[in-house]
């Protein structure tokens, strides 16, 4: 059972533009969203977060929207730089009012591509 | 901080060989998650120690895999017999109690593992 669902594959950006990776969920539990990002041979690389009080978060270029009524997340690339380019992962947490998280449930991915 | 680390990088063993994998946490890190990636997937927990401690094993860590964590630094995941499903790369991971952000965790490189 799939709780954090990334459809798209792969997503390919002018530089300049505007990225927008989108997730979805499905255990209304969840209470802490977070994005992540992933070089070849790296681990990931922890990029943006958003708690489920909240429905935007903005650090830098990066923005991340969360819908709870949808269960849907977002995270908007603004401009776009040709080193975004690496796989994304949205992730979920339940914090449960702990002040950290026990494990992370990862979606499958969305690998990025901004070209020039 | 010198990030979280893990030895070795690769590691190419025959089915039914025993391996073991170390992770060592950034320092003062209570917490360490295992996690395992396949090819198109993304992370997917494994188990957590906060200290010496381990709170929570998946499902998917099965009888053959067995992680510890002495004295609540460093970690070692031990996978028995392999198996050429064992083969994936594998994340560790770690975290403070009290994160700033809540669900961060700074991974390490990952360890590869090929069952021939």
């Amino acid at each position: 059972d799939q709780q954090v669902k990334q459809n798209s594959p792969s997503l390919s950006v002018q530089e300049g533009r505007i990225s927008i990776l989108n997730c979805d969920y499905t255990n209304s539990m969840f209470d802490y969203f977070l994005w992540y990002k992933k070089y070849p041979a790296e681990g990931p690389t922890f990029l943006i977060s958003i708690s489920s009080i909240k429905d935007k978060n903005e650090d830098g270029r990066f923005t991340v929207f969360l819908n709870k009524s949808a269960k849907h997340l977002s995270l908007h690339i603004v401009p776009s730089q040709p080193g975004d380019s690496a796989v994304y992962f949205c992730a979920a947490s339940l914090s449960l009012n702990t002040g950290t998280a026990s494990k992370l449930t990862f979606g499958t991915g969305t690998r990025l591509q901004v070209t020039l | 901080d010198t990030g979280v680390s893990q030895d070795p990088r690769h590691k190419i063993t025959k089915r039914g060989q025993n391996v073991t994998f170390r992770c060592d946490p950034i320092s003062e890190h209570n917490r360490l998650y295992w996690y395992r990636q396949t090819l198109g997937q993304g992370p997917e927990f494994l188990t957590y120690f906060q200290n010496e401690a381990q709170l929570e094993k998946s499902r998917l860590l099965s009888d053959r895999f067995s992680a510890e964590r002495p004295k609540g630094s460093f970690s070692t995941l031990e996978i028995q017999r392999t198996e050429q499903g064992d083969s994936a790369m594998y994340l560790c991971a770690s975290s403070r109690r009290t994160s700033g952000r809540v669900g961060e965790q700074f991974f390490g490189p990952g360890t590869r593992l090929t069952v021939l």
